[in-house]
């Protein structure tokens, strides 16, 4: 079955304590992203990849990194989590000129 | 930079109606327009799409108008089901970068028996 699967699907953690958030996808696509949602606010996208090694910044990339050292695979870093990081956050992947496929969320609440 | 937005944030139907759901967005210079339906605890899924070179897409129940001059994206739902209760989202994507893709707040759409 065509798939993003992220991990976890719920975190409760402190701030400053580093943490990772995978995404994987299993359709060969080229192109993954980032994004959070918030209320009101809608999906706002954090980061992008466009392929192996090749990632750019989205509307709302600061305290957050990321990495692709693998087609299928992009994991979401807070290297130093905050409060105001607090959200549900979701993963995304597609192929050029293709709708994005998503993963079912990670709600991550930061004390 | 770009914004998406919707007139209605809810909207209630009754099952069998027609809902439409209105977008509206504003850059001109956007190619690509996804609506995209998102149920409670999940991702969304997408419904359809439609290029800035047709004003009209049809699909399974579901209809995308665009009306470029007036910067107006619309989803019409044909025979509302209970199982479209959901938040509907409008997306845009600008011509000149293909990676950023601008959603809208959401629409909530309630289904009444």
């Amino acid at each position: 079955e065509a798939q993003v699967t992220q991990n976890p699907r719920y975190l409760i953690t402190v701030t400053g304590k580093k943490l990772t958030v995978t995404c994987s996808q299993n359709m060969n696509h080229e192109y993954m992203s980032w994004y959070r949602q918030d209320p009101g606010l809608g999906l706002r996208q954090i980061y992008y990849s466009m392929n192996v090694e090749v990632t750019d910044k989205g509307d709302v990339p600061e305290g957050y990194k990321v990495s692709r050292k693998e087609k299928r695979n992009f994991p979401l870093i807070l290297e130093s989590p905050s409060p105001n990081q607090t959200s549900l956050y979701f993963c995304a992947s597609r192929n050029r000129g293709q709708p994005q496929h998503f993963g079912d969320g990670t709600r991550l609440s930061i004390l | 930079g770009e914004s998406v937005g919707l007139h209605l944030p809810t909207l209630s139907v009754q099952e069998g109606d027609n809902s439409i759901i209105n977008c509206a967005y504003s850059n001109s210079a956007s190619d690509y327009f996804i609506w995209y339906k998102q149920e409670s605890g999940k991702g969304p899924q997408f419904i359809i799409d439609i290029r800035s070179n047709m004003d009209k897409r049809q699909g399974q129940r579901v209809t995308v108008l665009l009306n470029k001059t007036v910067k107006h994206l619309s989803l019409q739902i044909a025979a509302t089901q209970p199982g479209d209760s959901a938040v509907y989202f409008c997306a845009e994507i600008s011509v000149y970068n293909f990676n950023k893709f601008y959603f809208g707040s959401g629409t909530k759409l309630n289904v009444k028996p």
